[in-house]
């Protein structure tokens, strides 16, 4: 089984600061990779994807990807106490099946402190 | 465009005792996955959909789990019977295609007591 390593926090970061997600991932054949949020009690959103090296950047949000050192993260600039959340690092594997699937990391909790 | 479609919400069932669960994806979505989510954990892939045929059901637990998609489109997880340790939110979730953007439905709460 093809594995999605995230920290599992909680991750505490102050009101404005820049909170900083990482995960890594073990399958090299990797091309898609995906940071969803989670609130408690609700199902994962979609906050970014990714899809090639380098940094994608979406408002106060930056997904970096780094290939060959199997690494994706995530960058919250001005973070606000609404961020805090559960971050699902996931990624597209291809392990036994011509079918690609989505596999999910444990999630990082994030705490905005005021 | 409508979101993915899940009922029921909430389930309390007695362990040995029988639930399904529908879920309606996004319209035009050729893919329709069903995970599992234990409170504290990340989604676990039970099954894959690619229209109406599975490409994936290696960590569905075949003795009580079983799921269908009937026409390519709605889709049923049904556990029988259940055990304590199924208690968790299933999460119905659809992309266009296996690699690309998964959506998520609300997710049906499964208690079991």
């Amino acid at each position: 089984q093809k594995e999605v390593e995230q920290n599992s926090g909680p991750l505490s970061v102050p009101e404005g600061a820049i909170a900083s997600l990482n995960c890594t991932y073990s399958d090299r054949g990797s091309q898609s990779f995906f940071w969803y949020r989670q609130y408690s009690g609700k199902s994962p959103e979609l906050i970014m994807f990714i899809y090639s090296n380098g940094d994608k950047e979406d408002g106060r949000f930056t997904a970096q990807l780094n290939k060959a050192s199997q690494y994706v993260s995530l960058l919250i600039r001005d973070s606000q106490p609404s961020d805090s959340a559960t971050y699902l690092c996931a990624v597209n594997s291809l392990e036994y099946s011509s079918a690609s699937k989505i596999i999910f990391g444990s999630g990082t909790r994030l705490s905005i402190r005021p | 465009e409508a979101g993915v479609a899940q009922s029921p919400r909430y389930k309390i069932i007695e362990k040995r005792q029988s639930v399904a669960f529908w879920c309606n994806p996004i319209s035009g979505h050729a893919t329709l996955y069903w995970y599992q989510q234990i409170l504290g954990q990340g989604p676990k892939l039970l099954i894959q959909f690619q229209n109406n045929g599975v490409v994936d059901d290696s960590q569905l637990p075949k003795d009580r789990f079983s799921a269908e998609r009937l026409k390519g489109v709605d889709s049923t997880l049904k556990i029988q019977p259940a055990k304590l340790e199924d208690s968790a939110v299933y999460l119905c979730a659809s992309s266009l295609m296996n690699w690309d953007t998964i959506y998520f439905g609300e997710g049906s709460w499964l208690t079991v007591v």
